[in-house]
Formats: structure tokens, sequence, C-alpha cells
């Protein structure tokens, strides 16, 4: 059975700092992973989809990597900005059903 | 181009009623997804529609909840009878096909709560 797990669960810093989001998996046999964000009492916004055969995807001041055979992904958001605070989901697809296991989340607060 | 959209937004109803929630995916999504969010953690596959055939309903707690996605467009959950335990978010998603390069696009979701 997959489990995604988050670190760390929580995570406050200052305007401008680059961070550092982490996420890891048990199950090395996926198809790709997801990084979304959810704004509160909102739904889910995909951000970066990284393909198993990829090793990272950038989009902006998001860089995502993927380490398939240590089970580990990475979120790099570059100046952060106090609109990206949110809660950050890590997610991946794998199974007959391309099904996607959540990991828990990371609440990131950017501070003015 | 418009999103997956859900309603209602959110639902208070007392233990042991009924609920029912809709869902609209995105036009020409192949498969529809409901997860369960509960507060602090990750959503949780209920039901995965490809078209109007269930493909995965292996989290379904099957003795309350029932789902159908008639003419493979939109798709209804419902929970009878709800429980304390049933208060989270109810999000719909859908994706063109179910695939390796598939993207799943979210709706705002509803959020229950039940007395």
């Amino acid at each position: 059975k997959q489990e995604v797990t988050q670190i760390p669960a929580a995570l406050s810093v200052p305007e401008g700092e680059n961070l550092v989001l982490n996420c890891s998996f048990t199950d090395s046999a996926i198809y790709n992973l997801q990084w979304f964000r959810q704004d509160p009492g909102k739904g889910l916004t995909s951000l970066l989809l990284i393909q198993s055969s990829q090793r990272e995807q950038t989009s902006g001041r998001l860089n995502a990597s993927l380490d398939k055979s240590s089970g580990r992904s990475t979120l790099y958001i570059a100046a952060s900005q106090p609109g990206d605070s949110a809660t950050y989901l890590c997610a991946v697809c794998g199974g007959s059903n391309y099904k996607l296991t959540f990991g828990k989340g990371t609440l990131l607060t950017v501070n003015p | 181009e418009a999103g997956v959209a859900q309603s209602p937004r959110y639902k208070i109803i007392e233990k042991r009623q009924s609920v029912a929630f809709w869902c609209n995916p995105i036009s020409g999504h192949a498969t529809l997804y409901w997860y369960q969010q509960i507060l602090g953690q990750g959503p949780k596959l209920l039901i995965q529609f490809q078209n109007n055939g269930v493909v995965d309903d292996s989290q379904l707690p099957k003795d309350r909840f029932s789902a159908e996605r008639l003419k493979g467009v939109d798709s209804t959950l419902k929970i009878q009878p709800a429980k304390l335990e049933d208060s989270a978010v109810y999000l719909c998603a859908s994706s063109y096909n179910r695939g390796t390069r598939d993207e799943q696009f979210f709706g705002p979701g509803t959020r229950l709560t039940v007395l």
C-alpha cells in the first residue's frame, strides 16, 4: 500500500526567502508525481506534474524534483511572497487505475 | 475553459439524515473522481468513473455512500444515513482520460458538517 509523507507539516518564513518542501513515498512504482496548492476553503490547484521518467519540472518560481528510486520529491519555491501562503500537497499516481495517493500537506505561511 | 463545478458549497445536516452532492466535470473529460478530505488530511479517493462505468470504488463505504454518473457527464454522490465522521470536504475532480500524463482538475469542493 502506497504511503506518502510530507515534511514539515507547517512552515513559516519571512517574505523573500527560498524554501524547500519535502515529499516521500514508499512504493517507487509510480507513473507520475503531482504537487498541488490548496487555499483555505478552496479546491486543489495543480502546480507541477513530473512524469516518472523525468527528474524535474519548473514553472516560474517553482521547481519540483523527483528521485523515484529513493522515493523522494522536493518542491523549491524561490523568493517567497505572502501570496504563496497555502497548503501544498504532494500526490503520487500509481496502480492499474492510475490512482492518486496524497500526503497530508505542508501548511506554508509567508510573512510580509 | 470552464472548470469543475460542484454544488452545494456548504451543507449542514443532522446525523442519520441524507445528503447529495453534485459535480459537473470539465467538458470532454472521460474520467471523474470523488474524494473525501477530512480536516488536516490529504484527499482520499472514494470512487472513480471512466465515462459512466465504475473503475475503482474500493474505499467507498457502500453501506451508506452511493454514487452515479449518468450519461458519462454529471455525477452525484449520496450519503444515507450520515454519521458524525462523514464531516469533511468532498472534492470532485476530472481528467481527460486515465493515463500517466493526465492531470486531474479539482472543483472547489462541498464542505459537509454533520451535527
